[in-house]
């Protein structure tokens, strides 16, 4: 069975940093892309950020550019989002997605991120 | 940048056919994903490629795509299909996003 499983999320002061982590397991981690995707309460899914299965292509949305990373580590079998100079609309609950020609067929529970002072 | 637009809200007597509709620019050159997402949880897959259910999905969702609109139909609609959904497509590199249908089964 394949599970997603994020970690890391919590409260920050406006200009902080927080990484979150997406743990993987029941499938084979290195042959797939993976996204982050999140959601402001109450409003839609956003995407974030792409990274490929070698991490040869990364791709971030404009609102994150330059403030955010993505990562990944194969061997743990595990996806990464860095985040810093964080915002109070960066506030959102984090998804991390696997990706296949099917679209995103495998999305984790979710880690709240609360920006505020 | 690229947009998909939906309805916000979409009602639908129990039973009856319910559409969902997505709409961008030359939106049928691309391939359209539906996900349905109920309060509290993850959003789920409902159709990938346009129209192509994955496994576990009942038959009663189905998908089309052309032009500029792709179109989400729900046939004999259950309170089970209560929920948000999203449209999805892949624009440059870049993974868009509709804003959401709320699908109400009244």
């Amino acid at each position: 069975e394949v599970q997603l499983v994020e970690s890391g999320g919590g409260l920050v002061k406006p200009g902080g940093s927080l990484r979150l982590s997406c743990a993987a397991s029941g499938f084979t981690f290195y042959n797939y892309d993976m996204n982050w995707v999140r959601q402001a309460p109450g409003k839609g899914l956003e995407w974030v950020s792409s990274i490929s299965s070698t991490t040869r292509y990364i791709y971030y949305a404009d609102s994150v550019k330059g403030r955010f990373t993505i990562s990944r580590d194969n061997a743990k079998n595990s996806l990464y989002l860095q985040m810093n100079s964080l915002r109070a609309e960066d506030t959102a609950v984090y998804y991390c997605a696997r990706v296949t020609n099917s679209g995103y067929d495998s999305w984790g529970q979710g880690t709240l991120v609360t920006v505020s002072s | 940048s690229y947009e998909l637009t939906q309805p916000p809200s979409v009602s639908v007597s129990p039973g009856q056919t319910a559409s969902i509709t997505c709409s961008g620019d030359k939106l049928g050159d691309k391939f359209a994903s539906w996900y349905q997402q109920k309060p509290g949880q993850s959003p789920v897959l409902v159709i990938y490629q346009d129209s192509k259910r994955p496994s576990g999905i009942p038959e009663r969702f189905s998908g089309s795509n052309s032009e500029n609109t792709a179109t989400l139909t729900i046939s004999g609609t259950q309170a089970m299909d209560e929920a948000d959904y999203y449209c999805q497509a892949w624009d440059s590199n870049t993974s868009v996003f509709g804003g959401g249908t709320q699908l109400t089964v009244l």
